[in-house]
């Protein structure tokens, strides 16, 4: 069964602090992994995507790894802001066609920034 | 540039009564279209898929079906709404290709009372 999880469910941190999250998949086939974040009563918004050949992938203070060979991967925050509080949600694509019509959603980790 | 549109925000609806929600998407033109609902402390489920004009799949058996009437429109509805129907439905679309990001609209939140 395609599953994706996530650790911690939870976490809370002081401003200024990094912070790493894991995921960990066992999806097949796998064609990429997506990191998203979102804010409480909004729509995700995309922050990476990573193919098979893709080890590391950036996006400011956000940093994605892939293992594939061990099917994990950890979105690293660094110099966290009070903006950062969100819900983080990995999510693996199990397809080659186009429709997206089978990612599998981790359940995210919920982090708050404290000042 | 593209921007995707959803409404209502909030929505209470009594059971047995009928469901419209509604997503438009502007700036880009034969997108994917997606309705996914999002239940506390679940990952996302897709409901519906969208590769065209009055192409629907459909991923989860339910009381819910989906029509796409124009390139950009795609509507959510219900015959009769169920208690378990309540949730956060979000609206998404891609450009289709393999590597293309889902973007998500604001999202619904339905009660069911």
């Amino acid at each position: 069964k395609n599953q994706v999880e996530q650790s911690p469910q939870s976490l809370i941190i002081l401003e200024g602090k990094n912070c790493t999250l894991q995921c960990n998949y066992t999806v097949s086939p796998f064609s990429n992994l997506r990191w998203y974040k979102q804010d409480t009563g909004r729509g995700p918004v995309s922050l990476t995507i990573m193919t098979f050949s893709e080890n590391t992938k950036s996006n400011g203070r956000y940093t994605a790894t892939l293992d594939a060979d061990t099917k994990q991967s950890s979105l690293h925050i660094t110099a966290s802001q009070l903006s950062d509080s969100a819900s983080y949600i990995c999510v693996v694509s199990a397809e080659y066609g186009g429709s997206q019509g089978n990612l599998i959603f981790g359940k995210g980790t919920k982090l708050s920034v404290k000042p | 540039s593209q921007t995707i549109h959803q409404w209502p925000a909030t929505l209470v609806q009594p059971v047995g009564s009928p469901l419209s929600l509604e997503c438009t998407v502007e700036g880009t033109s034969n997108p994917n279209l997606y309705w996914y609902r999002q239940a506390a402390g679940r990952g996302l489920q897709l409901l519906f898929y969208s590769v065209g004009i009055g192409q629907i799949s459909s991923e989860v058996p339910q009381n819910l079906s989906a029509s796409r009437p124009q390139d950009r429109q795609f509507i959510l509805s219900s015959k009769k709404l169920l208690l378990s129907d309540s949730g956060f439905y979000l609206c998404a679309w891609s450009s289709g290709g393999i590597y293309s990001p889902l973007h998500f609209g604001n999202g619904t939140r339905l009660t069911v009372t």
